[in-house]
């Protein structure tokens, strides 16, 4: 009866692999989100998707790709992975009316070796 | 985040009263939030307060608004081993499509 899920929780990989991090939310929601954390504990957005329509896009490098199959889903694909991939990718999921107060999923570690 | 700034550290007697601070540089900011990370967790949504308000109380929790100072911060009253954790303030605007802004997070240690 988890709110939002990722999977996996853990994952390490050599430089070079493509990876993908599954999301699933059973809120309802219309908005989905992926989120950076860094070594620092800083967060960033990376992209969001309402209603499975691409509408924040950040500064990211185009070897990660958002996927939407629908609006409970938000995949994150990541190509030729680097060094400095390695952090803590959220999940987060919101309504579309204010105050969009967010619930994330519990993280995905990756490591990149 | 550069538009969010918090204190790195805090370090606390269970029992006494925490506070921790947050700037903001936007004044179009419609809401503001703190959320709460405990080690290997997401971040918790703790409370939030919209930008015409001042105060916001929720039990053990307080929040204070300067909107004339950009200045947010978060009271925790009885302070538990338990609200050892980082703490994040993060804004929102209304055209942003949910997006937020967080502040870079404050680690509180609560002490024995």
């Amino acid at each position: 009866d988890t709110a939002v899920s990722q999977t996996p929780k853990y994952l390490v990989t050599q430089m070079g692999n493509d990876k993908s991090i599954k999301c699933e939310q059973n809120l309802g929601h219309d908005t989905m989100y992926w989120y950076k954390q860094d070594s620092k504990k800083f967060l960033k957005i990376m992209f969001s998707y309402n209603n499975k329509e691409l509408i924040i896009n950040e500064t990211v490098p185009n070897r990660f790709s958002p996927k939407s199959p629908d609006k409970a889903h938000l995949n994150l694909h990541i190509n030729s992975l680097e060094l400095g991939d390695s952090a803590v990718y959220f999940c987060a999921s919101s309504s579309d009316r204010v105050p969009y107060g967010y619930t994330f999923g519990s993280g995905t570690r990756l490591t990149v070796v | 985040g550069e538009d969010v700034e918090q204190s790195l550290f805090l370090s606390v007697r269970e029992g006494d009263s925490s506070v921790i601070n947050c700037t903001y540089t936007d004044s179009s900011s419609t809401y503001l939030y703190w959320y709460k990370q405990e080690p290997g967790a997401g971040l918790q949504l703790l409370t939030y307060i919209f930008s015409n308000m001042d105060m916001k109380q929720d039990q053990r929790l307080t929040v204070l608004l300067n909107k004339k100072d950009k200045h947010l911060s978060l009271r925790i009253a009885d302070t538990q081993t338990g609200d050892s954790a980082i703490y994040f303030c993060a804004e929102s605007k209304s055209d942003s499509w949910g997006k937020l802004q967080f502040g870079a997070g404050t680690q509180v240690v609560v002490t024995p």
